[in-house]
């Protein structure tokens, strides 16, 4: 495996369900990203993990549990979702957390659908 | 406050057609970073160029040119003589010394045969 990868690349869940996204980067990196993206809508910055620890929680609900178990793993745990919640999950790295200086590289994403 | 402005919601051409998305920036901050990615029908954004406030030269790589003009707070694409895998979603972005990247909306570039 090269690069970033999401698994998994479709969820359709209940609002009742919970699940887990998986990301993982082959690239050595340091820093993870999570962002979402809607239709219509910029791609909104969710979450980052610097050297596993989270440097920033951008206004997103305690329904979206992010964990950094180590630098190349990144999860995203999903609970009592509602379906404005669907939208395409990407995640990034970058080789340290300074976004301007350090290009991030994006995996595939995840579509994820709230029934 | 900062924001990315990319007008142009979806444009359609026919291969080899030169095309160009614009973006337009707003920051207050003189020290800023702009970016270009790509995200095609697969899903994941590929980073295509990153250029610093300082530097305002032109940049060609192959079909792609990009034009940063702090004048006009643009940093605009050009894709000279179009192809069918151009089509994708193009995303201008601004970093203003932080740990966050600021997204316009996308323009959908879309190139027929």
């Amino acid at each position: 495996e090269t690069g970033v990868t999401q698994t998994p690349r479709h969820l359709v869940m209940g609002m009742t369900n919970k699940k887990s996204l998986k990301c993982e980067q082959h690239l050595g990196h340091n820093a993870m990203y999570w962002y979402k993206q809607s239709a219509k809508k910029p791609l909104e910055l969710m979450f980052v993990y610097s050297l596993e620890e989270r440097v920033e929680n951008n206004s997103v609900p305690s329904r979206f549990s992010p964990e950094c178990p180590n630098s190349s793993h990144l999860f995203l745990h999903l609970h009592t979702l509602q379906p404005e919640d669907s939208a395409l999950y990407l995640c990034a790295s970058s080789q340290d957390k300074s976004a301007g200086v350090y290009e991030q590289y994006f995996g595939p994403g995840t579509r994820l659908t709230v029934t | 406050a900062q924001k990315v402005t990319q007008a142009q919601t979806e444009i359609s051409v026919v291969e080899k057609e030169d095309v160009t998305l614009d973006c337009v920036y707003e920051t207050r901050d003189t020290t800023y970073y702009l970016f270009w990615y790509k995200q095609p029908p697969s899903g994941e954004l590929v980073f295509l160029i990153r250029r610093n406030s300082f530097d305002e030269q032109n940049e060609i790589s192959g079909r792609y040119s990009w034009n940063f003009q702090k004048s006009t707070s643009s940093f605009n694409f050009t894709i000279t003589a179009s192809q069918v895998v151009d089509s994708a979603v193009y995303f201008c972005a601004l970093n203003h010394n932080t740990d966050k990247l600021i997204f316009g909306t996308g323009t959908r570039l879309q190139v027929f045969p």
